[in-house]
This record gives C-alpha cells, structure tokens and sequence, in this order.
C-alpha cells in the first residue's frame, strides 16, 4: 500500500525556519519525482515544489523561491522541505505527494499544519 | 503563468442528478489536465489524469473531457459521498496551477 507521511508543522514566528519530512513507503521511492503542496486555512491548492528522482531537478513556484529548498534522501524513502524565512502567508497544511513522471500528484499524505505567527 | 478558471464556484444539487463542473485554461495544454475531490480536512484525491482517463478505484460515474482549453468534469449521478469540493489542476508545464475549486453542495 502507497504511503506518504509528512511531519515536522508547527507554529513558528515570522522570519524563523522549519523542516518538513516526507516519509514515503509501499512503492519505488526512486522512480518518481516528489511534491509538496500547501493550503492556506478555507483557500485552495498552491503547488510549492518538485523534486527529479536523483535531484538533479527541482522546480519552485515563485511565491517560495529563495526561501524554500526541496530535498531527498533516497536512502531512507524521504523527501524534505527546508522553510526559511517565513511569512504569516506561509501558512498553510503542508502535503507531500508522488508525482509520477508524467503527473500528475497521484498519492498525498494528509498533511501537516505550519502557522506562522507572532 | 497558466491559469486556470473554474465554474461554477459553488454547485447545489441533490442525489441523483447529473452536474458538470468547467475549467478553462489560459493557454493551451493539450490533455495535460487532471481533478482532485477534496473533502473537509482531508488530503486532495485524485479522480482524473490526462484530461479523461479515470484512477483507478473511482467510481465510473466520474467522467472527464475536453484538450487544449476547455475541459469538464461531470458526475453523471450524484451521490452522497460526492458532496466536496473539486479542483482542476493542469501540469503541462511549470508552475503547476489548480483552478479555485468548485463547491458541490446538497440543495
């Protein structure tokens, strides 16, 4: 069974950092890129970031770029969001997912909560 | 930047019915289309990819056409469980952009 569980949310003060885990489990780590996505409490669906199965490609939306970096360990099945410089618009429930070479984002984990603020 | 438009942002129906929910793109992406149902605190769940080729798992009531564009998503008899939120999302090329969602409500 494809499993992906995120950790690591919590409430942090403007301009702080955070680290956000993926584990992934029940299929091929290393043949698929990775996501992370995000919604802002009662908004829709931002995508944040992908990352290629080696890494040697990630993508950013605009919004995060500069401040958030993608990462992978495909030795332990996981994929990483380092935050910095955080905004109170950053927050949101964060939610990695498998993204299929083609696309698009097929299994999501239920999310983690980041709220920055004051 | 594509972007994505959805309609109609909130839909009341009632068990039963055929509903159909539009999504415009702002430039071309082929059949580089796919919906996601959303429920309340709940991760998105993806029904559709390649504009009509449905997941497996979901119900064949789910249905989706269109390229280029213009593109729907109809359900073809509502059912309670249907009743969440829907979102299309295109992923023809970066950044990845979803429409603003579309509301199915019970009338």
């Amino acid at each position: 069974e494809v499993q992906v569980v995120e950790s690591g949310g919590g409430l942090v003060q403007p301009e702080g950092s955070l680290r956000l885990s993926c584990e992934a489990s029940g299929f091929s780590f290393t043949s698929y890129w990775m996501s992370w996505f995000r919604q802002a409490p009662g908004k829709g669906l931002e995508w944040v970031a992908n990352i290629k199965q080696d890494a040697s490609d990630k993508r950013y939306a605009d919004s995060v770029k500069g401040r958030f970096t993608i990462s992978r360990d495909n030795g332990k099945n996981s994929v990483f969001l380092q935050m910095n410089s955080l905004r109170g618009e950053d927050t949101a429930v964060y939610y990695c997912a498998r993204y299929p070479v083609s696309g698009p984002a097929d299994y999501w984990g239920q999310g983690t909560l980041v709220t920055v603020s004051s | 930047d594509i972007q994505m438009t959805q309609s109609p942002s909130t839909l009341s129906a009632s068990v039963g019915d055929r509903v159909t929910i539009t999504c415009r793109a702002s430039q071309t992406i082929s059949y580089w289309l796919a919906w996601y149902q959303q429920k309340p605190g709940k991760a998105p769940r993806l029904l559709i990819y390649k504009a009509s080729t449905l997941e497996s798992g979901v119900p064949s009531r789910f249905s989706g056409s269109g390229s280029g564009t213009e593109f729907s998503l109809t359900i073809s008899s509502l059912q309670p469980d249907d009743f969440a939120i829907y979102y299309c999302q295109q992923y023809a090329g970066y950044p990845i952009t979803f429409g603003g969602g579309t509301k199915v409500e019970i009338k």
